[in-house]
């Protein structure tokens, strides 16, 4: 049982390039979310699903498009990064039912947009 | 959507109680409080949780008051590995059945030797 993974776990991107960070988990959670973190700053969310095809905006959607095409897997992308992007991704899934449905966290994707 | 504030850092003495609060005064009437910390710059990890009622497991206890617009994280006997971001965050419903976290700036708590 691997929980969440992120991949990659650092990448180096030019301003206008693209790229897709992947999250998967293992724990058939309905729910998952994307999350980034600047330096001294707490997380934002950016996207989030609640179930296999759905996604909704987070509170700074702007500049990311996710997909969520099988229950284990969401996708957020970057079609032209800028360097406001360099951050630290966060994902995370839960059961999303009422009562016990805590967020269960990947280790970040670090990502530097020069 | 529910805020959540908390003071930026907090000092602990290794061994004692460490009582982190958090402010949460537009919380709605079904919306769960959240504990979660961070340390270094992992993944944040699940403390506690709760609704109405104080809740206590095998890492700590959450204190929520009365009123629900409060709550206190008490690690009863803070250790060095404890130093950590703590963060108190409000289980938002967006709709019937669907929820979303929001997180705040979060407690730096330094444990001391």
């Amino acid at each position: 049982n691997a929980g969440v993974t992120q991949t990659p776990k650092f990448r180096v991107l030019k301003t206008g390039q693209s790229m897709t960070l992947l999250c998967a988990q293992d724990m058939n959670h309905e729910y998952m979310y994307w999350y980034r973190q600047d330096p001294g700053m707490g997380l934002r969310l950016i996207h989030y699903s609640v179930g296999e095809g759905t996604t909704a905006k987070g509170e700074v959607p702007d500049g990311y498009n996710v997909s969520r095409l099988k229950k284990q897997n969401f996708l957020l992308g970057l079609e032209s990064a800028a360097p406001s992007q360099t951050s630290v991704y966060f994902c995370a899934s839960s059961y999303g039912g009422s009562g016990n449905s805590p967020l269960h966290f990947g280790n970040g994707t670090r990502l530097t947009v020069t | 959507d529910a805020k959540t504030t908390q003071p930026p850092s907090m000092d602990c003495a290794e061994g004692r109680a460490a009582n982190l609060p958090c402010n949460h005064s537009t919380i709605s009437g079904n919306e769960y409080v959240y504990w979660y910390r961070q340390i270094h710059s992992q993944g944040p990890q699940y403390i506690i949780h709760g609704l109405k009622n104080n809740e206590t497991n095998e890492m700590a206890s959450l204190i929520i008051t009365e009123d629900r617009k409060s709550s206190t994280l008490i690690l009863p006997h803070a250790t060095l590995r404890d130093t950590a971001v703590y963060y108190c965050i409000v289980r938002v419903d967006v709709t019937s059945g669907t929820y979303k976290y929001i997180f705040g700036t979060g407690t730096r708590l330094k444990v001391l030797a």
